[in-house]
This record gives C-alpha cells, structure tokens and sequence, in this order.
C-alpha cells in the first residue's frame, strides 16, 4: 500500500536559518511523483515543489530543494534562508500514476521566529 | 488559464441537516477532480475522485457521497451532517501534463 510519513509534528527555525522537513513513502510503483505543498493558516494549498522518481537531479524552486534518496525512499524538504512567512504547515504527498489522488502525509507545522 | 472555484467559504450547519458544497473548474477539458477532508491539524484524506462526467469513486464509507453532473463541476453532499463531519473541505483537480490544484476550501463547523 502506498503510503507518507512524516515525523516531525512541529519544527522551529530562527529566521534566515536553513531547515530540512522530513518525509519518507512507501511504494512499490517504479513511476511515481512526489509534491511538497505549503499550508497556510488560511487554509489554501500552495504548491512548492516537485520530484519524479525518474528525475535524476533533486529539483529546486528558489529556496526550496528537494532532498531526494531514492533507496532510502526519502524526499526531504529543504527551505533554505528562512523567513517569518514561511511558518505554515507542510505537507508531502504522493502520486503513483499520472492522474491518480494525491497521498498525503500528517503534515509538520514549521513555525519561523526573529 | 485554469482556475478552480470552490463554495462557500464558511458553513455552520446543525446535525441533521443537508450539505452541499460545489466545486468549478475553468479553462481545461475532462480533468480529474477529488474531494479532500482535512480535521483540525491533520493531514489530508480522500474522500471522493471523479475521472468523467458520472463516474465517482469512493475512498472512504461514510455519510457523504459526490456528484459530477457536468465535466467541469463537482459537487459534494450529505443528507444528514454529523458532528464528525466538521471540518475542512479541499476541491482539487488535475490534469495530464498539470499537476494538482487546490480550492480555498470550505471550513464546515456541524453545531
């Protein structure tokens, strides 16, 4: 069964500090998508950042990185240079074919101080 | 370009009482379309994802069902909320070639 897992409930990070949110999934698809979505208190989904398990290169968007270790099946987020409106909560998820549900993991809050 | 809709932004219902939240899609064709819940603090779970016109399947057995009465619109109902059914309500779609788009939601409080 595919399915995410993400550890840490809360993180905290000073500002302009680099913090790595961790998430691992368990699949047994070759071909698969991973997502990392940025929740605010608002409540709307922003998405951050993606990896194909195909793609041999992490993938990065500004000052999001994707950590991603295939054996270890590991696709940690790396916020580099924190700021305060990054505190928001964090979700990983999943997808296993093109066009299917997203899986998603618990979530970690990160909160950001100055 | 693409845009998703999702109404009403807040809802206070009592239990008992029906529900029916409405999701749009604009500027796509056929995309895939879900309804997600999400409790206070929790993460999110699938309860409804629609690949056509008509055709819903359903992850999880509860007191809500989904319709998709239109290519681009997707609604989801209850004819008697439960206080469990509080929450938060995510529309989303996708498409090939696209990743995946969330609504703004609706926070549902059942009183």
């Amino acid at each position: 069964a595919q399915k995410i897992t993400q550890t840490q409930p809360g993180m905290f990070v000073q500002e302009k500090e680099a913090v790595t949110l961790d998430c691992t999934y368990d699949t047994s698809d070759q071909s698969y998508g991973l997502f990392w979505y940025k929740q605010p208190s608002s409540g709307e989904m922003i998405f951050l950042i993606y990896q194909g398990s195909y793609d041999e290169q992490n993938a990065t968007e500004g000052r999001y990185s994707l950590n991603f270790q295939k054996a270890r099946k590991s696709a940690n987020l790396v916020i580099s240079a924190s700021q305060l409106g990054d505190s928001a909560m964090y979700f990983c998820a999943m997808r296993v074919q093109a066009g299917t549900a997203l899986i998603f993991g618990k979530g970690t809050t990160l909160s950001v101080s100055s | 370009s693409q845009t998703i809709h999702q109404w009403p932004a807040t809802l206070v219902q009592p239990v008992g009482s029906p529900l029916s939240l409405e999701c749009t899609v604009e500027g796509t064709s056929n995309p895939n379309l879900y309804w997600y819940r999400q409790a206070a603090g929790r993460g999110l779970q699938l309860l409804f994802y629609s690949v056509g016109i008509g055709q819903i399947s359903s992850e999880v057995p509860q007191n809500l069902s989904a319709s998709r009465p239109q290519d681009r619109q997707f609604i989801l109902s209850s004819k008697k909320l439960l206080l469990s059914d509080s929450g938060f309500y995510l529309c989303a779609w996708s498409a090939r070639f696209y990743g995946y788009t969330f609504g703004s939601g609706t926070r549902l409080t059942v009183v």
